[in-house]
């Protein structure tokens, strides 16, 4: 069963750029599956950030595309997530999900424990 | 975007209470709708997918029914274990986008 671990500093500043990387185990990022991230802002719902696959395509939430980044390195198993000019509106949990699909449908089967990211000076 | 709107909001109830959670998107989205339970710091589990599909190991006493823009997940004898907030998401188009959540609380 495929694991995902979410790392990263737990404070940035505001202006600056949040870095985080899922490590995968338990399976290759190389499958089939695509590979996602989800924030979840205190007492708020969840939100879909965007997601890549192992060849490197990506698709992204509109709303956040022209500040997020996301990248995926195979010799380590592990994609990775940029958010540039951060605000305090950006201060959430950050979940990494594998996407799977059966027929036409998609779904986040697995999911990370997640990483609370604050935006603070 | 597609906007996912759940009814309830939070709800009270009793163990072995029969309990039934709406989810209406703004347009029509098939049966491309899943459903994810959370509890208190844990990340989303993944209950319900394409509306009616129950996720392996997930007990049976949850269903996911409906189409279109109008869908339900019931639980049909409400156990200990099942107090949590319970999102909707929609998988028809990018971004995939969730409800604000339902919270089931003990009554």
């Amino acid at each position: 069963q495929v694991q995902l671990q979410e790392s990263g500093p737990g404070l940035v500043k505001p202006s600056g750029t949040l870095s985080l990387t899922c490590a995968v185990s338990g399976g290759s990022i190389s499958s089939s599956n695509w590979w996602s991230w989800v924030r979840q802002p205190p007492g708020k719902g969840l939100e879909w950030i965007g997601e890549i696959y192992h060849s490197g395509s990506t698709n992204y939430n509109p709303s956040l595309k022209s500040r997020v980044t996301i990248s995926v390195d195979k010799s380590k198993n592990q994609f990775s997530l940029k958010l540039s000019s951060v605000t305090a509106a950006d201060t959430a949990v950050y979940y990494c999900a594998s996407r799977r699909q059966w027929q036409d449908y998609y779904y986040m089967d697995v999911w990370g424990k997640g990483t609370t990211v604050t935006v603070s000076s | 975007d597609i906007q996912m709107t759940q009814s309830p909001s939070s709800l009270s109830a009793s163990v072995g209470d029969r309990v039934t959670i709406t989810c209406r998107p703004s347009q029509s989205i098939s049966s491309y709708l899943n459903w994810y339970q959370q509890k208190p710091g844990k990340a989303p589990k993944l209950l319900i997918y394409a509306a009616s599909s129950l996720q392996t190991g997930v007990p049976s006493r949850f269903s996911g029914s409906g189409s279109g823009t109008d869908f339900t997940l019931t639980i049909s004898s409400l156990q200990p274990e099942d107090f949590a907030t319970y999102s909707c998401q929609q998988s028809y188009s990018t971004p995939g986008t969730f409800g604000q959540g339902t919270k089931v609380e003990i009554k």
